[in-house]
């Protein structure tokens, strides 16, 4: 069965680095997504992306990450100098599209900022 | 802001035992998913419930959308240990469905079936 696949599982960096997270969604899903989880809250949604540009993104969203679909089958989000509070699960999302579509999520990506 | 929030936060139930698990919302959406979530993993899609009214089922567990689609709910009958778990619902916020709509979660309620 299809899924979406994410790396890596776990990224440890220092407050100010740079940190991309890798994704590749479900194959023939045209509609791809960021959420993030920190510890014992519940997940929240970052940003979507379609068409090769960003659909929607929330307030946390902010000028520090960006994502991008480098070639067909990558996903990446980037988070360009990471705060301790971006320590969080990250998951990648992909969808068909269409009416009453439906998310697959994928394994996650626990970063953690020191 | 769209908020969806569930009840109970916490349920320990024994092995045979019913249950039902409570999402509700003061805001209508276009469709409705329930998610299972594994400690350490991403949320693994149940069902999505798209009609007011709507009643699913998948073996053991019955979901059902709200006629006014602000509010659902996850039935599970003869509870068993490997349905412990978390479980999320996630509405679709959008105004028309589909993947044009980011997800609003619940904070999930913790199920825990002891044999």
């Amino acid at each position: 069965e299809p899924e979406v696949t994410q790396t890596p599982s776990h990224q440890v960096t220092q407050m100010g680095q740079e940190v991309i997270l890798r994704c590749v969604p479900i194959s023939n899903h045209l509609y791809f997504y960021w959420y993030r989880q920190i510890l014992g809250q519940k997940v929240e949604f970052l940003v979507s992306f379609y068409n090769n540009e960003i659909s929607e993104k929330s307030e946390i969203f902010d000028d520090q990450f960006s994502v991008e679909r480098p070639d067909g089958s990558n996903f990446t989000l980037k988070i360009r100098s990471t705060k301790l509070e971006d320590s969080a699960m990250y998951f990648c999302a992909s969808s068909l599209g269409g009416v009453w579509d439906e998310q697959y999520f994928g394994p996650g990506t626990r970063l953690t900022v020191t | 802001t769209q908020l969806l929030e569930q009840s109970p936060q916490f349920l320990s139930i024994q092995e045979g035992e019913n249950l039902t698990v409570y999402c509700n919302s003061s805001s209508v959406f276009s469709s409705l998913q329930w998610y299972r979530q594994e400690p350490g993993e991403g949320p693994v899609l149940l069902v999505t419930v798209v009609t007011g009214g709507e009643v699913k089922k998948l073996k053991r567990l019955t979901f059902q959308f709200g006629d006014a689609r602000k509010d659902s709910s996850l039935h599970i009958t003869a509870a068993q240990p490997g349905d412990t778990g978390l479980y999320l619902c996630a509405g679709d916020s959008s105004n028309y469905g589909g993947s044009q709509g980011n997800l609003i979660f619940g904070k999930g309620t913790k199920l825990s079936v002891k044999p």
